[in-house]
């Protein structure tokens, strides 16, 4: 059985620092790995996704890497601004489509 | 822009009555999910559709009900809302067959029992 866990829970860093939120997954048949976005109250935004025969995804100062064979993947906030405070949500999803989702990081980046 | 739609984003219904969220997608995605996200969870699957295809998960309380009348559509139906059913629900698409199964989510519905 798949189990996501996010670490760690909460994090505070002043504005402009780099910084990088952990996502560990115990089924090394993931088929890929999604991470999000959540806004107090807000649904879901898609950051970025890798696909279970990629390493990493970039998406202007987000890079997201996966390692299967360790179970791990990790996200990558270059330049930190305030907007960027939020949940950041990591899932992975089976071949079926299922995503089963850490309990997340929330972010506060301090100006 | 296509997008997940979901309506009303505030619904507050009594303890034990029914009430029905919504959820549209212009993305012609064929597979919709319900998610159950209580607060400083994560969302849990509750059920999906593959095209018709109803697939419930095994913990989901009977209480929970889905309707897909089109593939544009999709329904969840509280039967008999307790306190506990209090929570965040998000609608999410995907499409299978092309590219892996990443997933689009709506804004959620919020739901208040009294």
């Amino acid at each position: 059985k798949q189990e996501v866990t996010q670490i760690p829970a909460a994090l505070s860093v002043p504005e402009g620092e780099n910084l990088v939120l952990n996502c560990s997954f115990t089924d090394s048949a993931i088929y890929n790995l999604q991470w999000f976005r959540q806004d107090p109250g807000k649904g879901l935004t898609s950051l970025l996704l890798i696909q279970s025969s990629q390493r990493e995804q970039t998406s202007g100062r987000l890079n997201a890497s996966l390692d299967k064979s360790s179970g791990r993947s990790t996200l990558y906030i270059a330049a930190s601004q305030p907007g960027d405070s939020a949940t950041y949500l990591c899932a992975g999803s089976s071949n079926t489509g299922k995503l089963i989702f850490g309990q997340g990081t929330t972010l506060q980046v301090k100006p | 822009d296509a997008m997940v739609i979901q309506n009303p984003r505030y619904q507050v219904t009594q303890f034990g009555k029914p009430v029905t969220l919504s959820c549209s997608q212009t993305l012609n995605h064929n597979v919709m999910y319900w998610y159950q996200q209580k607060s400083s969870q994560a969302p849990k699957l509750l059920f999906h559709y593959y095209d018709k295809d109803f697939n419930n998960e095994a913990d989901t309380p009977d209480n929970f009900q889905s309707r897909r009348p089109n593939t544009s559509f999709c329904f969840l139906d509280i039967r008999s809302p307790g306190l506990g059913d209090a929570a965040m629900y998000l609608c999410a698409t995907s499409r299978e067959g092309q590219g892996p199964y990443e997933q689009y989510f709506g804004p959620g519905t919020r739901l208040t029992v009294t």
